[in-house]
């Protein structure tokens, strides 16, 4: 079965600070990994997705990720939190066995504090 | 946004009476899915479209059932709404790829209160 965890319901951390996200997932096959953003009252926004190749991946505002294999991690990170970044963050899994079928974690509350 | 729109935005009904939520794109994505988000849950797989006329089940289908007469509108029904069903829907396109698996793009949701 394929499956998604992300560990931490709330994170908080100082503007300016680095953040972190943490997502661990489960699936059989090759893992397929994604991460979004949701604002409140708004749908999701696509940030980032490793498929294959080089594992660290950038994308949008500024966010990156690092795929690890042996950990079957995916954690999101940025070096410098905006308050802008306050949201809920999503990480999904999909893979060579599910296709275009995605499972998602329950989602990470960031909060940047001024 | 990705071109995709949702309409109702909200709805309030009563248990017992048939839903429909409509999902309209206009990006010519092979897929289509609906999610459901509730708290402590994410968001889980009601069903999903591989192209006109081909749907299959999701990880929480029981209660709903889903129609795509047409690449741009994939359709929600719960025939008989219920109280758990109260929850808030997302509709998500998805290109296919060359053996690779593309993201999704959402829509901005559905807020349904069955009563």
């Amino acid at each position: 079965a394929q499956s998604v965890a992300q560990p931490e319901d709330q994170v908080n951390v100082a503007e300016g600070n680095p953040l972190t996200v943490k997502c661990t997932y489960s699936v059989s096959g090759n893992p397929y990994l994604f991460w979004y953003v949701q604002y409140p009252n708004r749908g999701l926004q696509f940030l980032l997705k490793y498929i294959t190749g080089d594992n660290l991946v950038k994308g949008s505002y500024g966010f990156e990720a690092e795929f690890n294999k042996s950990q079957t991690s995916f954690h999101l990170k940025k070096p410098s939190a905006l308050v802008s970044d306050s949201a809920l963050y999503f990480c999904a899994v999909s893979s060579s066995n599910t296709g275009n079928q995605f499972y998602f974690g329950t989602g990470t509350s960031l909060t940047v504090i001024p | 946004d990705a071109g995709i729109t949702q309409s109702p935005r909200h709805k309030v009904t009563e248990t017992g009476t048939p839903v429909t939520l409509r999902c309209h794109q206009t990006e010519n994505h092979r897929y289509m899915y609906w999610y459901r988000q509730d708290p402590g849950h994410g968001l889980r797989l009601i069903h999903y479209s591989y192209g006109v006329k081909d749907t299959d089940k999701g990880e929480v289908s029981d209660g709903y059932s889903v129609s795509r007469s047409k690449t741009e509108d994939f359709l929600l029904t719960l025939e008989s709404a219920t109280s758990s069903q109260t929850s808030v829907y997302f509709c998500a396109i998805g290109q296919a790829g060359q053996g690779d698996i593309n993201e999704q793009f959402f829509g901005p949701g559905t807020r349904l209160t069955v009563l």
